[in-house]
């Protein structure tokens, strides 16, 4: 069961564009909400996350915004940098849960 | 660098064998988390050890098992391998057994198994 979903496998932005990562998922019990940036050959890294108590969470030229009654996530990221170029994985979970559920991942490009 | 060693990097085997994969986690996290991740596929979560006992269990085939030892490193045991079990598996570990707040998961860069 696919409680995390990406459905753009890809993305590619100009640099010094915004980039707009989106991620939705199907359960409401969901309540913390992470991102990851995977370069080839390495594990993911933890970029920024979002507790349901908030809608927004800024770090940086990273934002993620959360959109509850949509159930609905996005990263946000200004000015793209072509070393900004990764996989991207979008992760939820509970606090009674003792798992994180990843979406697919996108793959972003940004050009120079 | 995470701080989580995976080994090894690579592995190659073929159909019906047994392989042995191993993770260290950072010092001081006390659960490991393992992760499978098919081509173009997301990161499949297999299993949870915190502190030498299982905690949760995900879509982990009967053919692979795992244990965490008393130095809290973990071992996932894969056998009578498929063509299918080709893939990334990921070791993760963090300081605390929940998935809430505070308890972000570090991840190894992976063992790359290809069965032939």
């Amino acid at each position: 069961d696919q409680q995390v979903k990406q459905n753009s496998p890809s993305l590619s932005v100009q640099e010094g564009r915004i980039s707009i990562l989106n991620c939705d998922y199907t359960n409401s019990m969901f309540d913390y909400f992470l991102w990851y940036k995977k370069y080839p050959a390495e594990g993911p890294t933890f970029l920024i996350s979002i507790s349901s108590i908030k809608d927004k969470n800024e770090d940086g030229r990273f934002t993620v915004f959360l959109n509850k009654s949509a159930k609905h996530l996005s990263l946000h990221i200004v000015p793209s940098q072509p070393g900004d170029s990764a996989v991207y994985f979008c992760a939820a979970s509970a606090r009674n849960f003792n798992k994180f559920y990843f979406g697919s991942g996108t793959k972003l490009n940004v050009k120079p | 660098d995470s701080g989580v060693t995976q080994t090894p990097k690579h592995l190659i085997t073929a159909t019906g064998q047994r392989v042995t994969l191993r993770c260290s986690p950072r010092s001081g996290d006390l659960s490991v988390y393992w992760y499978q991740q098919s081509l173009d596929q997301g990161l499949q979560f297999l299993i949870q050890y915190y502190n030498g006992e299982e905690r949760a269990k995900g879509n982990i085939l009967e053919r692979f098992s795992a244990q965490q030892f008393p130095d809290l490193h973990s071992e996932l045991n894969l056998s009578s391998l498929e063509l299918g079990d080709s893939a990334l598996y990921f070791c993760a570990s963090s300081p605390r057994g929940g998935a809430g707040a505070k308890n972000i998961q570090y991840f190894g860069a992976g063992t790359r198994l290809s069965v032939l």
